[in-house]
Parts: structure tokens; sequence; C-alpha cells
């Protein structure tokens, strides 16, 4: 069975702090997708990365990396020099190797970035 | 449309009341997902449609609820004798796809709408 895992229902933190969101998941499938999605207070999920099971290599996109770990099954998000405009919740969610496979989201972590 | 466009954003109804929650994806998407978001809940899934077909619709929490697809397009997931348990926030959205199975290409990436919120009182 396939399952995400995000343990931090809410993080709260000051502008300008670093700051990373886990993700833990667990499949038996050899090839499978792992994904983040944002949701800013206007409740539109919005996309941020797509990342293979072949591809252990970390990621970097502006203040936004993600560190991909099989041996610990772990997706994990950093948020370098956070901004008021980065609070939202943050779903990590994964999917199997086939194109009509549904993503299976985990519960989310709502991010709080005080000024 | 440039996005995935859901009606009605609000809808508060009675228990007992059937509901329908409408889902316009964007224009040539041929994969549409039904998710169901419920405070403090991640995102479950409900159904999927591959053009007007339902290959996956094990999420469907009971048979009060049923989706369909007409034209490739627009697609309608009706809530039949509403219970407060349905009340969340219903996100559609839709995603380019090969028509038929292909393994090793993962699920597309999902463009959301911005969901309908159904309050059962």
């Amino acid at each position: 069975a396939q399952k995400v895992t995000q343990a931090q229902t809410e993080i709260s933190v000051v502008e300008k702090e670093d700051v990373t969101l886990d993700c833990v998941y667990e499949t038996r499938d050899t090839t499978y997708y792992l994904f983040w999605y944002k949701q800013p207070p206007s409740g539109e999920l919005v996309f941020l990365i797509r990342r293979n099971s072949f591809d252990e290599q970390n990621e970097i996109s502006g203040r936004y990396s993600w560190n991909f770990q099989k041996s610990t099954s772990s997706f994990n998000f950093t948020i370098t020099a956070s901004q008021v405009v980065d609070s939202a919740v943050y779903f990590c969610a994964l999917s199997g190797p086939y194109n009509t496979d549904k993503l299976i989201f985990g519960t989310g972590t709502r991010l709080q970035v005080f000024p | 449309g440039a996005g995935v466009s859901q009606s009605p954003s609000n809808k508060v109804t009675e228990k007992g009341k059937d509901v329908e929650l409408r889902c316009d994806p964007i224009s040539g998407h041929t994969a549409l997902y039904w998710y169901r978001q419920s405070l403090g809940q991640g995102l479950e899934f409900l159904i999927y449609f591959q053009g007007n077909s339902a290959p996956d619709k094990s999420g469907l929490p009971s048979d009060r609820f049923s989706a369909e697809r007409t034209g490739g397009s627009v697609s309608t997931l009706t809530i039949q004798r509403t219970q407060q348990e349905d009340s969340a926030v219903y996100l559609c959205a839709s995603s380019t796809t090969y028509l038929g199975q292909r393994k090793g290409s993962g699920a597309n990436v999902l463009t959301f709408g911005a969901g309908s919120r159904l309050t059962v009182l």
C-alpha cells in the first residue's frame, strides 16, 4: 500500500528563517513519483515539483530546495530565507509508475511565516 | 479555459438534500480527478476519469456519491441525501495524459481548481 506521512501539522517561523518540511513515504513500487504542492489561502493547489524515484539528485529552485533520500524514504522540502508569502499549506504526494495512477497525498503541513 | 473552473464555490445545504458540483477542466486535458479535503485531513482521492470513462472510482465513500463526465470535458459530482460528514472542500484537477495505460511515466502534474466548499447543516 502507498502512504505519505507529513508528521509536522503546523510550523511557525519568523521571516528570513530557514524551514524544512518533512515528507516520508511508503511504497512497494520500484518506480514511483514524488510531488510537492502548495495551497495558499486562496485554496488553489499550486504544483512545485515532480521527481521520479531514479533521480536522487537534490533540486534547487530559487529559495526552494528538495532533498530526496531513498534510503530513508524521505523527500523533504526546505525554504531558505522564508517570506510571509510562503505562508500556506504544503502537501507532499506520491504516485506509482503508471500514467493512470492517482496521487496519494499526505495530510499537509501548515507553514506560517510571521514578519 | 485558462484554468480548472469549479462551481459553485460555496454551497450550503440541508441534510438529506442532493447536491451537484461541477468541474470544467483545462481544454484538452484528458484526465480529470476529484479529491475531497476535510478539515485537518489531507486530500482524499474520490474518482478518476480518462476521457469519459472512470477506470478508478475506488475512493467514492458510498453509493450516495456518483460522478460523470461528458464530451471528455465537464464533470459533475453528485452527492445524494447529503450527510453532515460530507461537509468538505471538493477539489477537481485535470491533466494531460495518454489515453490508455502507460508504465514508467507516472502520474502527470495535476492542475487544480479552487474547489467547492460544501457545508451540510
